[in-house]
């Protein structure tokens, strides 16, 4: 069956510093890709998306390829900010299901 | 912007207790979906429904229930309240069979039961 693996969090990074997030997945079908941001108190809401191979989701800053090869969506920032602070879920939606397979999320907190 | 909107932020049962969450979207979405997020577990589908009056199980139904009788409302009902199901309950829509189109979801309901 489909799955998403995360890296584990949390992840803690000083102000302005680089971010990657790994994310790994298995599908039977060809996926589309997508990365959701979870604030404080909030639902999650879509950062960005991929829909086939080599295409590269934007969005606020963050960037990720979907990399067929390696079955990857890393999700990577230049400069991240206090206001990142948030938890990212990677997920998938595979041909033939109507859901979303999410993976487990990882905490990222930006120091100032 | 797609609003999806959950009755209740915050909600406290009791075991036994025949719950009721409700979610409504704006956007005439035919798909409606139901999670539960739990720590390290990620987000796990209870069910969805895919029209009015249909919907099928997803990952983990036991112990819950849905009603969609109009195309807007989608409800989940924990039939008697356990305490293993104190999470935080999302909803969510969508637009249907592509899979380019992404979830809209609303704000949770965090459940404990008591």
């Amino acid at each position: 069956g489909d799955s998403v693996t995360q890296m584990e969090g949390p992840v803690t990074l000083s102000e302005e510093a680089f971010l990657t997030i790994n994310c790994t997945y298995t599908a039977t079908g060809y996926p589309s890709l997508f990365w959701y941001v979870q604030y404080p108190g909030e639902g999650l809401q879509l950062l960005l998306k991929a829909t086939k191979a080599d295409d590269k989701g934007s969005n606020k800053g963050f960037e990720a390829t979907y990399r067929k090869e390696t079955t990857s969506f890393h999700l990577e920032k230049g400069s991240v900010q206090v206001s990142d602070s948030a938890v990212y879920f990677c997920a998938l939606h595979d041909t033939g299901r109507r859901a979303l397979t999410f993976g487990s999320g990882t905490r990222l907190q930006v120091q100032p | 912007d797609v609003k999806v909107t959950q009755s209740s932020r915050y909600l406290v049962k009791r075991t036994g207790e025949k719950v009721f969450l409700e979610c409504v979207q704006d956007m005439d979405h035919e798909n409606m979906f139901w999670y539960r997020q739990d720590p390290g577990l990620g987000l796990r589908l209870i069910y969805f429904s895919y029209d009015v009056k249909m919907k099928e199980k997803g990952d983990i139904p036991e112990g819950y229930s849905v009603s969609r009788e109009k195309k807007e409302r989608f409800s989940l009902i924990l039939e008697s309240a356990s305490t293993n199901q104190t999470s935080m309950y999302l909803c969510a829509s969508s637009r249907p069979r592509t899979t380019s189109q992404p979830q809209h979801f609303g704000d949770g309901t965090r459940l404990s039961i008591l």
